[in-house]
């Protein structure tokens, strides 16, 4: 199936770093959604973009919605151990509003 | 935010044995639910859009007679893998649209499948 190219695959940063993470398509999204994924566990929602060119915060996480609608991004600022896990962009398009995955962001955190 | 109940969460059969997976939303209606294979460090594939009262659509690739869904009411849709298999085992999670069309993804909290 389609899925969304995610980068970086895996970052490795101390506790206090800001982090960034983008991903981007060949297609056109009407709607762009970025999850976080503990092990064992479905995705938990973080932010949801709706237009081209919205910031939108959540706390310590912004996400961008691109002006092309074909890439997203994922802004963490003053990382903590609990944001270890993995990050993953979703796209919709169409009138399925079907979800696309990225391929994932593996983020770990040294205390 | 809206939740999505699963189950079970884990579950380990033998080859050949059917298994059925449940996926209720608890405080709202859905009339449409996905359901999601992930595989250990991938992502998540879409594998079917269950819909209520009618027929699932199944995604290319996806054997509708090895899984077969049901969405029988506005909370409730169950996914069975027939005669399972080794290569069925997988991380199987359920989701469930909100909002004024349907943009949120709420997800379950995931079956991991294990045939022996």
């Amino acid at each position: 199936g389609q899925q969304l190219n995610q980068s970086p695959q895996s970052m490795f940063i101390q506790e206090g770093e800001d982090v960034s993470m983008n991903c981007t398509s060949s297609s056109i999204f009407n709607t762009w959604l970025w999850y976080k994924q503990d092990p064992g566990e479905g995705p938990v929602l973080l932010i949801a973009l709706y237009k081209a060119g919205e910031l939108t915060s959540n706390g310590r996480l912004t996400a961008q919605f691109g002006i092309t609608r074909k890439d997203s991004y994922l802004n963490i600022s003053a990382s903590i151990p609990s944001d270890v896990g993995i990050y993953f962009c979703a796209g919709a398009s169409g009138a399925t509003n079907k979800l696309i995955f990225g391929t994932g962001t593996l983020l770990a955190v040294q205390p | 935010g809206a939740v999505v109940s699963q189950h079970p969460s884990r579950v380990i059969c033998k080859s050949g044995t059917s298994v059925k997976i449940e996926c209720r939303s608890l405080d709202f209606q859905a009339t449409t639910m996905f359901w999601y294979r992930q595989f250990p460090k991938q992502s998540l594939m879409l594998m079917a859009t269950s819909n209520e009262g009618s027929k699932a659509t199944y995604e290319q690739g996806v054997e509708k007679d090895k899984f077969l869904i049901n969405h029988a009411s506005l909370t409730l849709s169950t996914l069975t893998v027939t005669s399972a298999h080794p290569e069925d085992s997988s991380f199987y999670i359920c989701s469930a649209p909100v909002g004024s069309t349907n943009e949120k993804l709420f997800f379950g909290s995931g079956t991991q499948l294990s045939v022996l």
